[in-house]
């Protein structure tokens, strides 16, 4: 079993659509949870950070972590299609950073 | 300058040729990485320098190797590369990685590397 899953997409939806992403993991010592947003030819850039279970809201952005499934989601409100892009899901303890192999997004217009 | 800075952007070499692939970064952070990103599969720590100090090495080929001078600047220099090393390498630096830390990651733009 992978240790951090994650569907590839391609996801595509219409702008102004709420998409959620997921990741699902297998390792319960995960302490800290992060979405990050890479474009094409660029690197990883972090869009949100949480810590244990819960939700944390920015802007647009809802990020989920439910560690008694094992279960992280990131939902992004009123898309745009300046969304389009592939996000990957982090999560970390110690000196273990591990990432998911990312969503390739694409919002329509 | 500010962020983490990768050069050059693009690298295009042949299987015997030696190149050198350099991060800086602009943050104060004392901890920086080596990954490589290939198409469709998740981002492969290479290397981790916590305090100028290695602390990891994922099985990484010696083909493959890490300097790390001081806290702000990482290099990886290439040596016999083969093509299946083709790939986005990206550099990362945090502030603190050791456990129990709060701590994330800031990413440079990649080189993007091509071995023919």
């Amino acid at each position: 079993q992978k240790e951090v899953e994650q569907d590839p997409g391609p996801l595509s939806v219409p702008e102004g659509a709420i998409v959620s992403l997921n990741c699902t993991y297998s390792n319960s010592a995960f302490q800290y949870f992060m979405w990050y947003r890479q474009y094409s030819r660029k690197g990883p850039e972090l869009l949100m950070y949480t810590y244990s279970s819960g939700n944390k809201e920015d802007g647009r952005f809802t990020a989920q972590v439910d560690k008694s499934s094992k279960y992280i989601s990131l939902f992004i409100r009123d898309s745009q299609p300046s969304d389009s892009a592939t996000y990957l899901c982090a999560m970390y303890y110690g000196q273990n950073f591990v990432f998911g192999p990312g969503t390739r997004l694409s919002v329509l217009p | 300058e500010t962020g983490v800075t990768q050069t050059p952007r693009h690298l295009v070499m042949g299987m015997t040729n030696k190149k050198s692939l350099k991060c800086e970064q602009h943050l104060g952070h004392n901890a920086m990485y080596w990954y490589k990103q290939s198409a469709k599969k998740p981002l492969e720590l290479m290397f981790v320098y916590n305090f100028k100090e290695q602390t990891e090495n994922n099985s990484v080929p010696s083909r493959f190797s890490p300097e790390c001078p001081n806290s702000s600047h990482l290099f990886l220099h290439l040596h016999t590369l083969q093509p299946e090393d083709s790939a986005l390498y990206l550099c990362a630096s945090s502030q603190d990685p050791r456990p129990g830390g709060t701590d994330t990651q800031y990413f440079g733009p990649g080189t993007r590397l091509t071995v023919l």
